[in-house]
């Protein structure tokens, strides 16, 4: 039972464009969501989080966006650079239990072309 | 230089051999996480630890096996009972209840 989903395996955008990384959840207990970037044969980055209060939090380049009613968050990143090429993970934490269960996505593979 | 240190890199077990990942911290959080990650696959908890001797399964415990005797500290060990763990395995922590959770590079484990 896959409670937070990446549709998108692989995105492939051009350099300067903008990049827009999609997941959905189904879990409706979940209160904070979180994106990760990961690069090959390293460990996740935090990037951006975003509580369900919210419907935007914006960091430079990088907007989350939460739409509750779709259960559908977004990341952009704007303008897509070389170095934004990594596998980008979105991850979801149920309130109930707390910060130690985060849920997290099957992945998107971002890559930049120059 | 706060951080997180698994190791080793690679690791190889045979058939029928427990083997210990380590994972270190000096960030001074309480709580610390073992991921297990498969190719296309999301990462997946096996094994959490809010304090000092006290952890609690995730959701892929079966095979494997923590401890967690200091506030730095906490090794993972896949055991023989573990039929399939070839896998990248990630180590993580956070502040107490805090909500970021801070990754170690990994640990790539295959079968011989």
């Amino acid at each position: 039972d896959q409670q937070v989903k990446q549709n998108s395996p692989s995105l492939s955008v051009q350099e300067g464009r903008i990049s827009i990384l999609n997941c959905d959840y189904t879990n409706s207990m979940f209160d904070y969501f979180l994106w990760y970037k990961k690069y090959p044969a390293e460990g996740p980055t935090f990037l951006i989080s975003i509580s369900s209060i919210k419907d935007k939090n914006e960091d430079g380049r990088f907007t989350v966006f939460l739409n509750k009613s779709a259960k559908h968050l977004s990341l952009h990143i704007v303008p897509s650079q070389p170095g934004d090429s990594a596998v980008y993970f979105c991850a979801a934490r149920p309130y109930f239990q707390g910060a130690q269960k985060l849920v997290f996505g099957q992945g998107t593979r971002l890559t930049i072309n120059p | 230089d706060g951080g997180i240190t698994q190791s080793p890199k690679y690791l190889f077990r045979k058939e029928g051999q427990n083997v210990t990942l380590s994972c270190e911290q000096n960030l001074n959080h309480d709580a610390m996480y073992w991921y297990r990650q498969d190719p296309g696959q999301g990462l997946r908890l096996i094994y959490y630890s809010q304090i000092v001797n006290d952890f609690q399964k995730g959701d892929i415990a079966e095979g494997y096996s923590v401890s967690r005797e200091k506030k730095e500290s906490f090794p993972l060990t896949v055991t023989s009972a573990q039929k399939n763990p070839t896998a990248f395995y990630l180590c993580a922590s956070s502040v107490g209840q805090g909500n970021i959770q801070y990754f170690g590079a990994g640990t790539r484990l295959s079968v011989l």
